[in-house]
């Protein structure tokens, strides 16, 4: 499977303020997911992010508060804008990847996440 | 009814036994499906894949998808304390790439 980096690992961010994280992967990749893990809760999907399209939100979770970019095979954004101490999260981004068998059936590694503390 | 459900534990089993996790959905469509554990702090790392009804088995991990009755299982045979983690189980829809995931089990082997 692809070895995904993010960065930064961890940050204390204050109320209003916005925070980017990268996702890097080691070999190209089609499409880029990005999740969020409240604590103690499960995963959601946030958006998923091609490269040279807009990003696609899922329910709940609009562009102005989570811009992405997707500026290449191997790179992505998230920002998390004006935030609030509701967005106290791990964000995880994910690729679809692993032996060419399974490609076709959307086998999905995650990167070791960030997590976020809003004040 | 949510989409992936789990029964969120925490489920407790003695080292050497094993360790029984389940996972129901409501999608009758659905394609593919998944578990990861978790280990606290960490993030989500794949231990099984199931597209087809029956058992796939790797090493002590076994998955066993029933369509019919829409469930999921994951069992750990000769369950270890490094077992000791949240499982999560994600499903994909029909055409759709998205993961939908469960909202975990967490399991603790006892020495």
């Amino acid at each position: 499977s692809a070895v995904i980096s993010q960065k930064p690992s961890r940050d204390i961010c204050q109320r209003g303020t916005s925070l980017t994280i990268q996702c890097q992967v080691d070999s190209q990749v089609t499409m880029m997911f990005w999740y969020r893990q409240q604590p103690g809760q499960s995963l959601t999907l946030i958006a998923t992010a091609n490269q040279g399209s807009e990003a696609t939100y899922e329910s709940g979770f609009v562009i102005d508060k989570f811009p992405i970019s997707r500026p290449n095979l191997t790179f992505s954004t998230l920002t998390v804008s004006n935030m609030s101490p509701e967005d106290s999260s791990i964000y995880l981004c994910s690729v679809e990847g692993g032996e060419a068998r399974d490609y076709l059936y959307n086998e999905q590694f995650f990167g070791p996440g960030t997590r976020l503390t809003v004040l | 009814q949510k989409e992936v459900e789990q029964n969120s534990g925490p489920l407790s089993v003695p080292e050497g036994a094993i360790a029984s996790l389940n996972c129901t959905y409501s999608d009758r469509g659905s394609q593919s499906f998944f578990w990861y554990r978790q280990y606290s702090g960490k993030s989500p790392e794949l231990i099984m894949s199931i597209y087809s009804n029956g058992d796939k088995e790797d090493g002590r991990f076994t998955a066993q998808l029933n369509k019919a009755s829409q469930y999921v299982s994951l069992l750990i045979r000769d369950s270890q304390p490094s077992d000791s983690a949240t499982y999560l189980c994600a499903i994909t829809g029909q055409g759709a790439q998205k993961l939908v995931f469960g909202q975990g089990t967490r399991l603790t082997i006892n020495p």
